[in-house]
């Protein structure tokens, strides 16, 4: 089963509200990602954990927040929502010792108004 | 910053046509390029991929084309079909990266009209 799963795959936001995304794998994979996808632009990387090591990029360091109590599961949290995080969140999954293929979740539509 | 151009945006041709995309990059670090497919309310899924040592790659209707001197990478559809319909996506990601982090395109929306 190469499936990343995604929940919710909608979500609404109030402004100013915290925002919690889950993301799931079962191929027993090391590293986990969260991309934000934007219409008309490209998947941007947000932050990656390695085993339970948190790396997040240095444009996004104070926006998002992550957790990952297992290896099988990964959030992405959002203190305060605004407008700007309006987006497409990819959750995907990778492992250091089967090679660099990448498998991505379908993704959760987050709206914040 | 952008590292990673497709283009075009979006194309669109008849069945049984060629169909051309186009990715460059500017970071001569970038040594592995995966080509994902998307469809609407799927998730992005690995297509076809080169590292740079190649200048071709091919898996049935798809090649790679690359060209390291400019920088410059194609995937070929041949014979197209509307099943192929989708979203394709380039990809780079530095050999110095134990992992992958994947720096994407925009994006080329591809239409096969019967």
């Amino acid at each position: 089963d190469t499936t990343v799963k995604q929940n919710p795959r909608y979500k609404l936001a109030r402004v100013g509200k915290p925002v919690n995304l889950i993301c799931s794998q079962t191929m027993n994979h090391d590293t986990m990602y969260w991309y934000q996808k934007k219409p008309n632009q490209a998947p941007k990387l947000l932050l990656f954990y390695y085993d339970k090591i948190l790396n997040r990029e240095a444009d996004t360091f104070e926006k998002f927040q992550s957790s990952r109590p297992n290896n099988s599961f990964c959030s992405l949290y959002i203190g305060s929502a605004g407008l700007e995080y309006s987006a497409m969140y990819l959750c995907a999954s990778s492992s250091r010792d089967r090679g660099t293929e990448v498998f991505f979740g379908k993704g959760t539509r987050l709206t914040v108004v | 910053q952008q590292q990673v151009r497709q283009s075009p945006q979006s194309l669109t041709v008849w069945e049984g046509e060629t169909a051309i995309l186009n990715c460059s990059y500017e970071n001569s670090a970038f040594d592995y390029f995966p080509w994902y497919q998307q469809f609407p309310g799927e998730g992005p899924a690995l297509l076809i991929a080169i590292r740079s040592v190649s200048d071709k790659k091919e898996d049935g209707r798809f090649t790679i084309f690359f060209n390291k001197r400019e920088k410059k990478l194609s995937l070929h559809i041949t014979d197209s079909q509307p099943g192929d319909s989708a979203t394709y996506f380039c990809a780079a990601s530095p050999a110095s990266s134990s992992f992958s982090k994947l720096v994407f395109g925009q994006g080329t929306s591809l239409s096969v009209v019967p």
